[in-house]
């Protein structure tokens, strides 16, 4: 079974600063089947990006997604106060389980 | 679109729990629901799913044999039951719409949840 293996465990940044998160995959994935979900405490997780680099609508642009085979990225532009949470990503290829990364943690200050 | 569940649950190790989510925009007709769960201060684990109606259910290999998911056509209403509980199954479970596809007959592929139920919050504790 793949393993997905997030990284940094924590970033922390400034406001206006960029990020880029990584989630590296145990063994190449099929397709571009992997979704990032954003999940602030207390709240649901929100789905940011599906299919590698598909924006979930309402998802501003700040948001972009990248990556095939084993290493995938989510990059935060221009980065807020309130994207402070953190980020799962989750592979969908792997009929008929779904596995999610173990999160990273973005801090802004 | 909104999926409505169940409230908190205390159970002892070794009993049972049932988890309902309406589905009040009956969205079950054409979409999967995907049952995932969130131990304190943990990641997500998905469990398994409910295909579009008919509605088969498949587990995570993991849950197989502890995990039954059910769905009432009549209330729009889906149920997820785990037996045997432990403290290990201490978590928040949330169903969630999913946006899978019938990848060929009679084979639906789950893929990513975009409309996620509050979760309820099950402990197991003596």
């Amino acid at each position: 079974e793949i393993v997905l293996t997030q990284s940094p465990g924590t970033l922390s940044l400034s406001p206006g600063e960029s990020g880029t998160l990584s989630c590296r995959a145990s063994q190449s994935v099929s397709g571009s089947r992997l979704a990032w979900y954003q999940q602030k405490p207390g709240q649901l997780p929100r789905l940011l990006i599906f299919d590698s680099s598909d924006r979930a609508p309402g998802i501003p642009d700040r948001f972009s997604g990248n990556g095939a085979g084993t290493d995938f990225t989510l990059t935060i532009s221009r980065l807020e106060p309130e994207d402070s949470a953190v980020y799962f990503c989750q592979y969908y290829g792997g009929s008929p389980s779904l596995i999610f990364g173990g999160g990273t943690k973005v801090d802004i200050k | 679109v909104q999926l409505v569940q169940s409230g908190a649950e205390v159970k002892k190790p070794g009993s049972s729990v049932k988890v309902s989510c309406k589905d009040p925009g009956g969205i079950h007709g054409s979409y999967g629901i995907s049952w995932v769960r969130q131990a304190p201060g943990q990641g997500l684990e998905w469990m398994g799913g409910k295909v579009p109606v008919p509605g088969t259910a498949i587990y995570s290999e993991k849950f197989q044999g502890r995990l039954t998911l059910t769905a009432d056509a009549s209330s729009n209403t889906l149920y997820m039951e785990l037996r045997g509980l432990t403290s290990e199954d201490t978590a928040i479970y949330y169903c969630a719409r999913d946006c899978g596809k019938w990848e060929r007959p009679h084979h639906y592929a789950f893929y990513y949840m975009d409309v996620w139920g509050a979760g309820t919050t099950v402990i197991v504790s003596s």
